[in-house]
């Protein structure tokens, strides 16, 4: 079992905004980052650190974090947004060894 | 361009071995760690360990300790993943990623699908 938690499932009407969360002890001293997944595709990295987006990430992706739990926010979902997103991060156990969170199901309806 | 190219997809059977690999290019191979990362069909993404290709120092996450070896060949930019006696639940897409800051994999290879079956 993951030691980051994410819901299985969430949807979106077109051009709103989602939340995506990520929760787990490891979160309280570490950032999480996020991936986007497309079906037959490689995971792509689209938010890390406090709140990064590396280069030719659309800036309506963006991220936070509270106590045991990191977000991922999209403001005004497009179509192409749909896709899995997984969060990852440092485990709990101190070890430098990496967690990803089961992964959550994006719907833009 | 920064990349990773792996190798090929693969068809084996219960109990053969197998090694997959992934190729560095367009920066300092030995600069960043690697990572391997397992998904399971229609499931979620799972680390497995990864390697420092400067000295081969390797981390495996519980999970897959003892289950496959994670190697490197810094004179060829190439790291591994390999597995001595292979078990139909290892039939999975296998990922090498290398790392932007510690855990946040912002180069990823294309994959390679894995099948084993008899």
């Amino acid at each position: 079992s993951s030691e980051l938690t994410q819901d299985p499932a969430v949807s979106v009407a077109l051009g709103q905004t989602v939340r995506i969360t990520c929760q787990g002890d490891s979160l309280r001293s570490y950032y999480a980052s996020w991936y986007q997944q497309k079906p037959g595709q490689a995971p792509v990295l689209v938010i890390y650190g406090k709140n990064n987006r590396p280069s030719g990430i659309p800036d309506r992706f963006s991220g936070s974090s509270s106590g045991n739990t990191a977000s991922l926010t999209i403001t005004g979902a497009q179509a192409e947004d749909e896709a899995d997103y997984y969060c990852n991060s440092r485990d709990s156990s101190g070890n430098p060894h990496v967690v990803f969170g089961g992964g959550t199901k994006l719907t833009v309806l | 361009e920064v990349q990773l190219v792996q190798s090929g997809a693969e068809v084996k059977k219960p109990g053969e071995s197998l090694r997959i690999s992934c190729k560095g290019s367009g920066y300092s191979f030995t600069s960043y760690w690697i990572s391997w990362v397992r998904q399971m069909p229609g499931k979620g993404l799972e680390w497995m360990g990864r390697i420092d290709p400067s000295d081969s120092y390797t981390n495996y996450s519980p999970s897959f300790q003892g289950h496959v070896t994670i190697s490197a060949d810094k004179s060829i930019s190439t790291a591994y993943l390999q597995w001595s006696s292979l078990k139909a639940s290892d039939t999975a897409m296998y990922y090498c990623a290398r790392p932007l800051t510690e855990h946040a994999f912002d180069i990823w290879g294309q994959g390679t699908m894995v099948t084993v079956s008899s």
